[in-house]
Parts: C-alpha cells; sequence; structure tokens
C-alpha cells in the first residue's frame, strides 16, 4: 500500500532540547511538505521540498529546519529556538499540480 | 491576515439531510481551491477541487460551488451521513501554485440520527 509514515505518532521534548520528527514515503512523489496544526487554526506551511536536495521556507520556518537527502524521506527538526513548538505536525507529498496526500500527523509536546 | 476563512467553527445535521459548508477567500489570484477532510489523529485527505474556470465540480454525493464575485466556496454533501462527521479544511493556491496551499481554520461537522 502506498502512503506516507510519520513516527512516531506522540513525541515529548524538555526544553533546550532538539527533536527530529520522521516523513516517509513510497508514493514516488516528487514535493513534500510540512504543517503545522494549531487549535482552531488551519495548517500553516513551515517547509517544502519540490525535489532532492532542495527545499524552501515556508510561512512559518523559524526555529525549523529540514533535508531532502532522499526522494522518499523529508524529516523535520524542530530545534531549541522554536519557541512555542507545542503542536499537531503534518507531512504531506504530491506528484504535480494535484491533491497534496497527507500522513497521520505527529503530536509534539513539551515536558 | 487570514486569506481563508471558515467563519463557522461547527455544524450539525442530521442525517439524510444536506451539509452546506461555506468559505470565503480575500486573494482574488487564487484559481485553484479544495477541500479536505479530517478525522481526529488523522491526517486530511482530500474530498474535491475546483478551477476557477468552472463554478461547479461534483463527486457523487459532494458538491463544490464556486462564486467568483463573491469570493466564495461551499461544498454540499447530499445526503449527509454519519460517517461524514469529521473537521472539513477548504484549502487555495495562487497562479497554479499547488505548492503554496493556503488553509482555512475548519469546520468541524457533526451528523447525527
Amino acid at each position: 500500500d502506498g502512503g506516507i509514515t510519520q513516527s512516531p505518532k506522540y513525541l515529548f521534548r524538555k526544553e533546550g532540547q532538539n527533536v527530529t520528527l520522521s516523513c516517509e514515503q513510497n508514493l514516488n512523489h516528487d514535493a513534500m511538505y510540512w504543517y503545522r496544526q494549531d487549535p482552531g487554526q488551519g495548517l500553516r506551511l513551515i517547509y517544502y521540498s519540490q525535489i532532492v536536495n532542495d527545499f524552501q521556507k515556508g510561512d512559518i520556518a523559524e526555529g525549523y529546519s529540514v533535508s531532502r537527502e532522499k526522494k522518499e524521506s523529508f524529516p523535520l527538526t524542530v530545534t531549541s529556538a522554536q519557541k512555542n513548538p507545542t503542536a499537531f505536525y503534518l507531512c504531506a507529498s504530491t506528484a504535480g499540480p494535484v491533491a497534496q496526500h497527507f500522513g497521520d500527523g505527529t503530536r509534539l509536546s513539551i515536558l | 491576515d487570514q486569506q481563508v476563512k471558515q467563519n463557522s467553527p461547527s455544524l450539525s445535521v442530521q442525517e439524510g439531510r444536506i451539509s452546506i459548508l461555506n468559505c470565503d477567500y480575500t486573494n482574488s489570484m487564487f484559481d485553484y481551491f479544495l477541500w479536505y477532510k479530517k478525522y481526529p489523529a488523522e491526517g486530511p485527505t482530500f474530498l474535491i477541487s475546483i478551477s476557477s474556470i468552472k463554478d461547479k465540480n461534483e463527486d457523487g454525493r459532494f458538491t463544490v460551488f464556486l462564486n467568483k464575485s463573491a469570493k466564495h466556496l461551499s461544498l454540499h454533501i447530499v445526503p449527509s451521513q454519519p460517517g461524514d462527521s469529521a473537521v472539513y479544511f477548504c484549502a487555495a493556491s495562487a497562479n497554479g501554485n499547488t505548492d503554496k496551499l493556503i488553509f482555512g481554520t475548519g469546520t468541524r461537522l457533526q451528523v447525527f440520527p
């Protein structure tokens, strides 16, 4: 079954720690995205990547970093510079100018 | 500055009746619109889309209407079923750039028996 796998489903971070969220897809999609969802808000774009070894900042990139070394993988690191990291993080991918397919998300909480 | 607005945070509809979810936008450059459905603790799933060259798109029980002059779109679900209970997000993109989708805040639909 093709799809997008995000792991872990729940993640806890201590203050001052960096943490990396995993996103893997086997849909052979070129473009991948990271979104953040907060209660009562829509999804906001953090970073996106259209091809391997290239990525662009979205609307709320501060405090986050990404890499795209393989087509299938687009990990997101939430750094200690992100002042309010508690949120639901969604990864998506697309093969072109069509709808984005989403993973089931990772909920990050601060201890 | 919320470019895509879903002003109704929740909607409750009886099973078998019509559900109408609304979405307004402010950016006249938006030319492609999508609706996503989201269950708790899951990612959104694509439901239906419409290009600005159309004013209606239908897929089974789901129909999206676009009124460009009013910068308004709506999603109609007929007949509504309990399994339709979820949060619905509308999203928009400009200039054919679906890399940058702008999402609304969502409307929680509850379909009761």
